[in-house]
């Protein structure tokens, strides 16, 4: 089954700009669906297909893609956007999913 | 107002079964794709099955020949049969509509939009 990874852990200072990458196989074929989660909290999704939110996700998120590489971009974060962030895909199968690890977010 | 709520979990014996269940309210449960989703203690999410609108199930390998996905339509409810239970089962199981989608020329994605809050179902001896 294929994989998808993300560095464990990234942090930004407040107000600045960070990116969160996920690089996969299924990501060739596939736009990744990135999540945030915080503790205690169901996760939420934030941007999925190329670069789409959905209603109330603050246009400072956005997404792009590249080859077997996916990216969540936070411009100009802010302290509610620590958590931790997933990408998922469907899996090259096509018929199951498969999520990243997880990189939890620090904002400084 | 959309949203899914599960229920059923709790502690249970290694080798023993649970019922998870999902009540969705906003949508109807039969016409989109419903998934279980999990997350062990201080770990990641795992996605874990999915049942097609058509009735079609799918499963992680790690829960294929022990669980099963299912449905009531006329409950509008998702449900998560979980038999032969190990230790590493034990997580936070979240039910989720497939519900958003995108397709251009080259790709296609589809998100989980709608999550329940999420049982508990801790395998203990």
């Amino acid at each position: 089954s294929s994989e998808l990874t993300q560095d464990p852990a990234v942090s930004v200072a407040l107000g600045q700009t960070v990116r969160i990458t996920c690089q996969g196989d299924s990501l060739r074929s596939y736009y990744a669906s990135w999540y945030q989660q915080k503790p205690g909290q169901a996760p939420v999704l934030v941007i999925y297909g190329k670069n789409n939110r959905p209603s109330g996700i603050p246009d400072r998120f956005s997404g792009s893609s590249s080859g077997n590489t996916a990216s969540l971009t936070i411009t100009g974060a802010q302290a509610e956007d620590e958590a931790d962030y997933y990408c998922n895909s469907r899996d090259s199968s096509g018929n199951s999913w498969v999520f990243g690890g997880g990189t939890k977010l620090t904002v400084l | 107002e959309v949203q899914l709520v599960e229920s059923g979990g709790g502690l249970v014996q290694p080798g023993g079964s649970l019922r998870l269940s999902c009540a969705a309210s906003g949508f109807t449960v039969s016409s989109n794709y419903m998934s279980w989703v999990r997350q062990a203690p201080g770990k990641g999410l795992e996605w874990v099955s999915v049942i097609y609108s058509g009735g079609s199930t799918y499963y992680a390998d790690s829960v294929k020949g022990r669980f099963t996905i299912s449905r009531d339509n006329s409950k509008n409810t998702l449900y998560l049969q979980m038999n032969s239970l190990r230790a590493e089962d034990t997580a936070v199981y979240y039910c989720a509509r497939i519900g958003t989608y995108y397709y251009d020329s080259s790709g296609y994605s589809d998100a989980f939009d709608i999550w329940g809050q999420g049982t508990m179902v801790t395998v203990s001896s």
